[in-house]
Order: structure tokens, then sequence, then C-alpha cells
């Protein structure tokens, strides 16, 4: 089954406790992304791959790392997580930037 | 920067009206994208109009795409409770990177 996984889907921590959020697509994309949705601001893009060792950033990048080094994987770093990065993470994945984005089930991230 | 804007914000009909949506956008696209989310969960992609179409169909959902105006809607016919959702349209830029742009999204209750 064609999927975008997230892990973990549910996440209560302490501010600069660093973590990481695994995204893994099974459909070969070159495109991954990441997304952080907020009450009345809609998604927004944080970071985003257009292939293997190329990643550059969305319109809020401040306070996330990301890396790819395999095509199916795109983690989400918080190297010190504050409570404003508390929020609704997406992965999502297609074949370009532009074309159907494939969404993940979304990870409830909370940063007391 | 939100590219897309949808209206209204929020909207409730009865079960078996048509629903209607708005997205108004500011720069010229390649393609303009339809998505549902159902409440807390990944967007799902309905339909994908590019810049040259006008209108296009997809069971229910009829999308029309104004670049005159940078405007498009999407229409669902015969609702069902099973709509109830929030809808966004995210769009494509026709300059530089590939990247798609969501709006905040209109909420969408059906009324059994």
């Amino acid at each position: 089954e064609a999927q975008v996984t997230q892990n973990p889907r549910y996440l209560i921590t302490v501010t600069g406790k660093k973590l990481t959020v695994t995204c893994s697509q099974n459909m070969n994309h070159e495109y991954m992304s990441w997304y952080r949705q907020d009450p009345g601001l809609g998604l927004r893009q944080i970071y985003y791959s257009m292939n293997v060792e190329v990643t550059d950033k969305g319109d809020v990048p401040e306070g996330y790392k990301v890396s790819r080094k395999e095509k199916r994987n795109f983690p989400l770093i918080l190297e010190s997580p504050s409570p404003n990065q508390t929020s609704l993470y997406f992965c999502a994945s297609s074949f370009q930037g532009h074309y159907e984005q494939y969404f993940g089930p979304g990870t409830r991230l909370t940063v007391t | 920067s939100q590219q897309g804007e949808e209206d209204p914000q929020a909207l409730s009909i009865q079960e078996g009206e048509n629903a209607t949506m708005n997205c108004s956008y500011k720069t010229s696209i390649n393609n303009l994208q339809w998505y549902r989310q159902n409440s807390g969960r990944g967007l799902v992609h309905l339909i994908l109009i590019r810049s040259n179409e006008r209108e296009k169909h997809s069971g229910r959902l009829r999308v029309t795409l104004d670049t005159s105006k940078k405007s498009s809607s999407l229409l669902i016919t015969a609702s069902r409770a099973a709509d109830t959702a929030s809808y966004f349209c995210a769009t494509d830029a026709s300059f530089g990177n590939e990247k798609l742009t969501f709006g905040t999204g209109t909420r969408l209750t059906i009324i059994p």
C-alpha cells in the first residue's frame, strides 16, 4: 500500500530536549516536505527536499533541521524545542513539488 | 506567506445541498489543487486544475479556475455527512522553486 508514515504520532516533551520525528514514504517520490499546522494559520512549509542530499528552507524553518540521506526518509529534527513549536506536523511526498502531495497521518507535538 | 485564501472560513449546510467554497491567490500559477482534511488527519488530494484549464470534474466535485481574477471555486454537489471536513486550496507559483503553498481552509459542516 502506497503510504507516508510518521512516528511518533503523539509526543509530549519539555523545552530543550532534542527530538526527531521520522517520515518515510514507499512511493519512490523525489520530493518530500514538512509542514506545520496551527489554528487560523493553515499549513506552513518548514523544509522541503527535491532529492537526496538536496534540502531547502520553506516559510518557517527557524528552530528546525532536516536531512535527506535516503530517498525514502526525511526526518525532522528539533534541536532545542520551545513551546512555540507546539503544533501538528505533517510530512508529505510527491513526484515533484507542484504535483499531488501524499500526506502522512500527522504528529501532534506538545512542548511544555 | 499565504498564497491562497479560502472563503468562507466556515460553512454549514443541510445534507443534500450543494456546497461552494472559493479560493483567491496572488501570483501567476502553474496549477491549483484542492485538498480535504478530516479532523486532525492528513490532507487528501481531491483534484488538480492546470492554469490553462477552466473547469474540471471528479465525481461530485466541480472545480473552476479563473486566472484573470486569480480565483478558483470548489463545488460539492448533493452533499453528504461524510463531506464534513476542512478544504484547502494549494497553489504552485509559476516562478521559482517547486513549492506548493496552502491557504487557511474552509471548514464545511454537513447537517444530517
